[in-house]
């Protein structure tokens, strides 16, 4: 298997702009997690999901942040209006269940000016 | 609430010296704790894990950590670090629902000077 794969790896965006954010997850991992890096915040959770089906949001910033899971094998994270204070690296994870590892992507650092 | 206090967020070594990077957690179930090394412009890989069992953790490229639960730490030790090991590293520690969901330090960069 490939990994996490996440796309695109970098995003320069101008502020007001719908960006989207991609993630194909490893086959057969049931559980799929939205992080955003940053230095002042460190890594923290956005979203997760479970059987493609949203659980916990409660770390989504703000409304202008959305994200889906439309089948097991992908995932979106939508920011819609961009704003500079969303730049950072956002990564997605998953896992198969239990207390497996978490596979991580190699994230996609977004830049909003 | 479970967090994760990682002490120093730079750490300097000597090539060839010994690496401790410290971990300390709070949970109020028994955790399930992880260390996973960023290196530069890429994603997070699992150097090790405690889930149960022995509390000497072995993991890859000779790290390793001990949980205490006395002391509620789990400390990355190396006993010899190369160039290559210069990254950031980041404890974790599960969530309390085991959902998955990873707490995360606040990471702690490491540099290995020749």
């Amino acid at each position: 298997d490939a990994g996490v794969i996440q796309s695109p790896r970098h995003e320069v965006t101008e502020m007001g702009q719908e960006v989207t954010l991609r993630c194909k997850p490893i086959s057969g991992h049931n559980s799929l997690f939205w992080y955003r890096q940053t230095m002042m915040r460190g890594l923290e959770l956005l979203i997760y999901f479970n059987n493609n089906v949203p659980i916990d949001d409660s770390g989504m910033p703000e409304d202008r942040f959305s994200a889906k899971m439309p089948n097991a094998s992908f995932s979106t994270l939508k920011i819609q209006p961009s704003e500079p204070r969303d730049s950072a690296v956002y990564f997605c994870a998953s896992i198969s269940g239990g207390w497996t590892e978490a596979f991580f992507g190699q994230g996609t650092r977004l830049t909003v000016v | 609430a479970q967090s994760v206090t990682q002490l120093g967020s730079h750490v300097s070594v000597s090539e060839g010296a010994l690496v401790l990077l410290r971990c300390n957690y709070s949970s109020s179930v028994p955790p399930y704790l992880f260390w996973y090394v960023q290196y530069p412009n890429q994603g997070l890989q699992l150097l090790l894990k405690y889930t149960t069992g022995a509390t000497l953790v072995k993991g890859i490229n000779g790290f390793e950590a001990e949980f205490k639960k006395s002391e509620t730490s789990f400390h990355l030790t190396k006993p010899s670090a190369h160039m290559s090991d210069a990254a950031e590293y980041f404890c974790a520690v599960s969530d309390e629902g085991n959902t998955g969901k990873l707490i995360f330090g606040q990471g702690t960069t490491l540099q290995v000077k020749p």
